[in-house]
C-alpha cells in the first residue's frame, strides 16, 4: 500500500534557524515525490517536487528537499527561518505506474517560526 | 492564467440535504481531482476525473460522487449530508501526466447543521 508519513504534528523553530520537516513513504514502484505548502483558510500551494536527477530539489521561497532513497525519505529544508514560514506543510507522493496520478498525502506538519 | 476556481466558498446545510461543489480548472489542465480536509483525518483522496472519466477513487461511500464535463470542469455531489460531512473540501487540477504537480483552488467550506 502506498502511503506518506510526516512524523512530527508540529515544528518549532526562531526565526534565522535552519528548519528541517520530515517525510517519509512507502509506495510500490518509484516515486515522484511533493511538498506543499498551506496558509490559513487557503488552497495547498506547490513547493517542490522530485521526479529523478540530483536528490537535491531546489523550490520556491528558498525551500529545498532532498530525496533519499536507501532511506525513503524527503525532509524538507531551509537554512534560515522566516516568520512569513510559518503555515501547513504537506508531503505527497505518487507511485509510477500504480493508479495513475493518484496523490497520497502526509497528515502534515504545522511549522512555526518565532521572531 | 487564471487559477483554480472553486464554486460557493462556503456553504452551510442541514443533515440529510445534498450539495453540489464546483470547481473549474486551470486552463489546459485536463485532471481534476476532489480532496476532503478535515482537522483530525488531513487531507483524503476522493475521485479524480480525466478526460470525463473517472480514473482514481478514493474510499468514501457512495454518498460522494462526482463527474467531469467536456471543458473539463468538474462538480462534486454529496448525497444525504452527515454532520461528520462538515470539512474544507479542495479540488486540484493538473495537465494529466504523473510527473505535473497539481495546483489547488480555495476551497469550499462545507458546514453540515
Amino acid at each position: 500500500a502506498q502511503s506518506v508519513a510526516q512524523p512530527e504534528d508540529q515544528v518549532n523553530v526562531a526565526e534565522g534557524n535552519p528548519l528541517t520537516v520530515k517525510c517519509t513513504y512507502s509506495v510500490s514502484g518509484n516515486p515522484y515525490l511533493f511538498w506543499y505548502v498551506q496558509y490559513p483558510n487557503r488552497g495547498l500551494q506547490f513547493l517542490l517536487k522530485y521526479i529523478t536527477g540530483d536528490n537535491l530539489v531546489k523550490g520556491s521561497y528558498g525551500f529545498e528537499a532532498e530525496f533519499n532513497k536507501s532511506q525513503t525519505s524527503f525532509h524538507l529544508k531551509k537554512p534560515s527561518a522566516l516568520v512569513s514560514d510559518s503555515a501547513l506543510y504537506f508531503c505527497a507522493v505518487i507511485s509510477v505506474g500504480y493508479n495513475f496520478n493518484k496523490f497520497y498525502f502526509g497528515s502534515g506538519t504545522k511549522l512555526n517560526v518565532k521572531p | 492564467k487564471a487559477g483554480v476556481t472553486q464554486t460557493p466558498r462556503y456553504l452551510i446545510k442541514t443533515r440529510g440535504q445534498q450539495v453540489t461543489l464546483s470547481c473549474s480548472p486551470i486552463s489546459g489542465h485536463r485532471s481534476v481531482s476532489w480532496y476532503q480536509q478535515t482537522p483530525g483525518q488531513g487531507l483524503q483522496f476522493l475521485f479524480e476525473y480525466f478526460s470525463e472519466t473517472q480514473r482514481n477513487k478514493g474510499n468514501f461511500p457512495g454518498r460522494f460522487s462526482g463527474r467531469q464535463f467536456s471543458n473539463s470542469r468538474s462538480e462534486m455531489n454529496v448525497s444525504t449530508l452527515e454532520l461528520g460531512d462538515s470539512a474544507l473540501y479542495l479540488c486540484a487540477t493538473c495537465q494529466g501526466m504523473s510527473n505535473n504537480e497539481q495546483f489547488f483552488g480555495p476551497g469550499t467550506r462545507l458546514t453540515v447543521l
